[in-house]
């Protein structure tokens, strides 16, 4: 069975410092992994996805994310947080058989001025 | 272009009624998948519906039921609610299973 885990359920950040969300995930196979970020009262939102290739996937609004296969992670990054970055950020997998996502808990995060 | 709809967007029922909550999928997709996010937590996989047929289901009652309509669009039906069925349903829509599934803004359901 494929896992997610999301270790920090919330991560606080200052406007302009770079952001990290941690993800790791269990899969048979080669694993195709996602993020989205979730706004209040919102439906999930897509930011990125890794499916094969380059470890370093750009995404939108200045998200990116590294894959590492031997750590089993795939961590959201972005250089320069903003406050309007503030909301629930949740990674997924799908194995390459199947067509389910399955979401960790999701992650928090709080941008200050 | 429209994204993904859901309707409606709230919904109150009692325990034991029954409730249908309705999806469009995005244009140009034919696969439609529901999830159920209950409060705190991240969204659980219901089924997935391809070319009418359910092709995958999570760990969810019989209780739980879909269709898949010739215009892509789906209906999720839960029978006999519970008060632990109270959760954000959503649905996603896309093409294929290596390619990216859009959700809809969701239904919120409260069950008393």
């Amino acid at each position: 069975a494929q896992s997610v885990a999301q270790p920090e359920d919330q991560v606080n950040v200052a406007e302009g410092n770079p952001l990290t969300v941690k993800c790791t995930y269990s899969v048979s196979g080669n694993p195709y992994l996602f993020w989205y970020v979730q706004y209040p009262n919102r439906g999930l939102q897509f930011l990125l996805k890794y499916i094969t290739g380059d470890n370093l996937v750009k995404g939108s609004y200045g998200f990116e994310a590294e894959f590492n296969k031997s750590q089993t992670s795939f961590h959201l990054k972005k250089p320069s947080a903003l406050v309007s970055d503030s909301a629930l950020y949740f990674c997924a997998v799908r194995d390459g058989a199947g067509n389910m996502l399955t979401f960790g808990g999701g992650t928090r995060l709080m941008v200050k001025p | 272009d429209a994204g993904v709809t859901q309707s409606p967007t709230h919904l109150i029922k009692t325990r034991g009624q029954q409730v249908t909550l309705r999806c469009s999928p995005k244009s140009g997709h034919d696969t439609v998948s529901w999830y159920q996010q209950a409060l705190g937590q991240g969204p659980q996989f219901i089924f997935q519906y391809y070319e009418e047929e359910e092709r995958q289901r999570g760990n969810f009652p019989d209780r739980f039921s879909g269709h898949q309509f010739p215009n892509y669009s789906s209906e999720l039906n839960v029978n006999a609610l519970l008060l632990g069925d109270s959760a954000l349903y959503l649905c996603a829509s896309g093409t294929g299973y290596k390619n990216i599934q859009y959700f809809g803004a969701g239904t919120r359901l409260s069950v008393l």
